[in-house]
């Protein structure tokens, strides 16, 4: 059973639309979570960080995190083309597995014209 | 943010030889990771690099075929050994501060094996 889920992809939106990316972990005791995008030919670059329940906003972009429900999100408004990307959601455990990152399997994005 | 750097970019081998990449970084780090990215696939981790002492590795990975040393909190390698095609991937350091810290990876090593 994967420990980090994200929704299934690919994803297409329109240009100037929002995105919406789902992720559910499984490690209750994780508290740390990012969302990374990944270009084709690129390492994962980070675009968020949360670490406590609620929103966080950057520019276009919204992280969620509910820990009682195990999810969070990626929110991005104003979709652009160049946010055609993979994006990955990333758990950073506890206990004994402090500091490792978790991915979940990737979330095609593409936005088209 | 660390500013990462690995070696080789990008590499082609033949099988049954090994390969080592150097993953250097500009700060002294806690901690630091590899993992390997299968084509079309997430990212898996590899190992943690332990300074001084040898690396955690996660279950399916064993020192014999991924050695890992960790001389200092600057830099770390991992090689490849006795390559089959099934290792082409690409291979990821991270670095990592701590708890609540952010992880950032290296531009990664494309291996290639025929």
């Amino acid at each position: 059973q994967k420990e980090v889920e994200q929704n299934s992809g690919p994803l297409s939106v329109p240009e100037g639309a929002i995105a919406s990316l789902n992720c559910t972990y499984s490690d209750r005791v994780s508290q740390s979570f990012f969302w990374y995008r990944q270009y084709s030919g690129k390492s994962p670059e980070l675009i968020m960080s949360i670490y406590s329940n609620g929103d966080k906003e950057d520019g276009r972009f919204t992280a969620q995190l509910n820990k009682a429900s195990q999810y969070v999100s990626l929110l991005i408004r104003d979709s652009q083309p160049s946010d055609s990307a993979t994006y990955l959601c990333a758990v950073k455990g506890g206990g004994t597995s402090y500091g490792k990152l978790t991915f979940g399997q990737g979330t095609i994005l593409t936005v088209h014209p | 943010s660390a500013v990462i750097s690995q070696k080789p970019s990008r590499d082609i081998c033949q099988r049954g030889t090994s390969l080592t990449i150097q993953c250097q970084v500009d700060s002294q780090v806690t901690m630091m990771f590899w993992y390997r990215q299968q084509p079309g696939q997430s990212l898996t981790l590899i190992a943690t690099a332990n300074q001084g002492s040898e690396a955690t590795y996660e279950s399916g990975f064993v020192i014999d075929k991924f050695p890992i040393s960790r001389p200092n909190l600057t830099f770390s390698t991992l090689t490849v050994s006795n390559m089959s095609p099934e290792d082409s991937s690409i291979y990821l350091c991270s670095v990592d501060g701590g708890r609540l810290e952010t992880q950032y990876f290296g531009p990664g090593t494309r291996l290639l094996v025929l």
